[in-house]
């Protein structure tokens, strides 16, 4: 199976400023890599697939880069209800799998 | 908007079965693959099933084949999961979730509880 390892595990950000999330596969996925909102008691919602392409809906301070092992996810401005757990999923290879996840709160 | 609703959580003991449903409106059901992902207490997230648009085909992650059965009903609109053997590792959220493009999930449930304890 494809392992992704995901860092920072947890971080504090400031309002307004700019948070990186990074995913690192063990192959290469070739960009078939999403990234994942998660608030306490809620389910999943996805923010961007293929690397790096916006959900319908979800806000354009939210992006995602990367290519062959290694991806990010970036959030240009920190707002409060960014809180949450985000994680990595990859869909390049049979199973999917997903990162470890990181816990963004606000400072 | 693309709702999936699961029921059945509950908590069983170690040996017995439980059947998980999910209903799902807002969208074609019948167009799009369906998955199982679980997260256990305090740890990620991991994805267990998969079933095709049309049931012709299904996919299980090692730790659940041969325990675990994936099927859906067209004309419901409904994705089921039957877990059999049920251990204490089995004790997690349940969430079903739909294929979108590339196969990723791009609308998940909002989950059922499942405890498998003595």
């Amino acid at each position: 199976d494809i392992q992704m390892t995901q860092s920072p595990a947890s971080l504090s950000a400031s309002l307004g400023e700019t948070v990186s999330i990074e995913c690192l596969a063990s192959e290469d996925i070739y960009s078939y890599l999403a990234w994942y909102q998660q608030k306490p008691g809620k389910s999943p919602q996805l923010l961007i697939y293929a690397a790096n392409r916006l959900q319908d809906g979800v806000p354009s301070r939210f992006s995602g880069s990367g290519s062959g092992t290694q991806y990010s996810l970036k959030i240009s401005g920190m707002q409060p209800e960014d809180e949450g757990d985000y994680f990595c999923l990859q869909g390049s290879k049979f199973p999917p799998t997903f990162g470890g996840g990181t816990k963004l709160e606000l400072k | 908007e693309v709702q999936l609703v699961e029921s059945g959580e509950g908590l069983v003991q170690p040996g017995s079965s439980m059947k998980l449903s999910c209903v799902a409106s807002g969208f074609t059901f019948s167009n799009y693959g369906m998955n199982w992902i679980r997260q256990a207490p305090k740890k990620g997230l991991e994805w267990i099933a998969l079933i095709y648009y049309d049931s012709s085909s299904k996919y299980y992650a090692d730790s659940v084949k041969g325990r675990f059965t994936i099927s859906r009903d067209n004309s419901k609109n409904t994705l089921y999961l039957e877990m059999n053997s049920l251990r204490s590792e089995d004790t997690a959220m349940y969430y079903c979730a739909k294929q979108g493009y590339g196969g990723f999930f791009d609308y998940w449930g909002q989950g059922v509880m499942v405890t498998v304890s003595s």
